[in-house]
């Protein structure tokens, strides 16, 4: 059965700690995408990957990192340096990188700073 | 760069009855349109898309948007909604050019909110 997921489905941080979202896709899709939602804000793009071992900033990548050593995998880590990391984090995959190409979404990672 | 406006935040709307929700976009250049929706606490589920050719473009659950290029809108709309279509719904652009390739832009979104 293929599909993006998204682990934890709930995740609580305390300030100053560095934290790490896992995504894995088995649809063997060339691109991923980590995107934040807020509330009233849509999404807004964080990070995304074309290809394996290449990665691009997004609109708000401040105080994120990302990795892609594997095609099927694209973790996030928000860092202590994010001064607002509470919203719910989404990833999402597409088959390539071309502008036509429909995204496939996770179902998404709640993550909480107490 | 290209931006989205979705104009109504919330759109209550009683079951069995039509509705509409806005998008309008800004860009340059050429664009393709999609529509996503989100039940609650769960990713984005894409409704339809328009690439190109005809205007009006059905998708799943009895959904169907127009691209209207002179005024740059692409509305979604439903003939007769049903409690299950309460959800917030999101318009999003991307365009043709080089450096946007396979970078979405999103509207704030609408949530759908179906009454009895």
């Amino acid at each position: 059965d293929g599909g993006i997921t998204q682990s934890p489905k709930y995740l609580f941080r305390k300030e100053g700690q560095n934290v790490t979202l896992s995504c894995e896709q088995n649809l063997n899709h060339d691109a991923m995408y980590w995107y934040r939602q807020d509330p009233g804000q849509g999404l807004r793009l964080i990070y995304y990957s074309q290809i394996v071992n290449d990665f691009q900033k997004g609109d708000i990548a401040e105080g994120y990192s990302v990795s892609r050593e594997k095609k099927e995998s694209f973790p996030l880590t928000v860092t202590s340096a994010q001064k607002n990391p509470t919203a719910f984090y989404l990833c999402a995959s597409a088959m390539g990188w071309l502008a036509t190409n429909e995204q496939f979404f996770g179902p998404g990672t709640r993550l909480t700073v107490l | 760069a290209q931006s989205v406006t979705q104009l109504d935040s919330q759109v209550p709307v009683f079951e069995e009855a039509p509705v509409e929700l806005r998008c309008n976009y800004s860009s340059s250049v050429s664009v393709y349109l999609f529509w996503y929706v989100q039940y609650p606490n769960q990713g984005l589920q894409l409704l339809l898309k328009y690439l190109s050719g005809s205007t009006l473009v059905k998708g799943i659950n009895g959904f169907e948007a127009e691209f209207n290029k002179s005024q740059t809108s692409f509305h979604l709309r439903k003939p007769s909604v049903h409690i299950s279509d309460t959800a917030e719904y999101f318009c999003a652009v991307s365009d043709r050019t080089t450096d946007s390739w396979g970078k979405f832009q999103f509207g704030a979104g609408t949530q759908v909110v179906v009454t009895p």
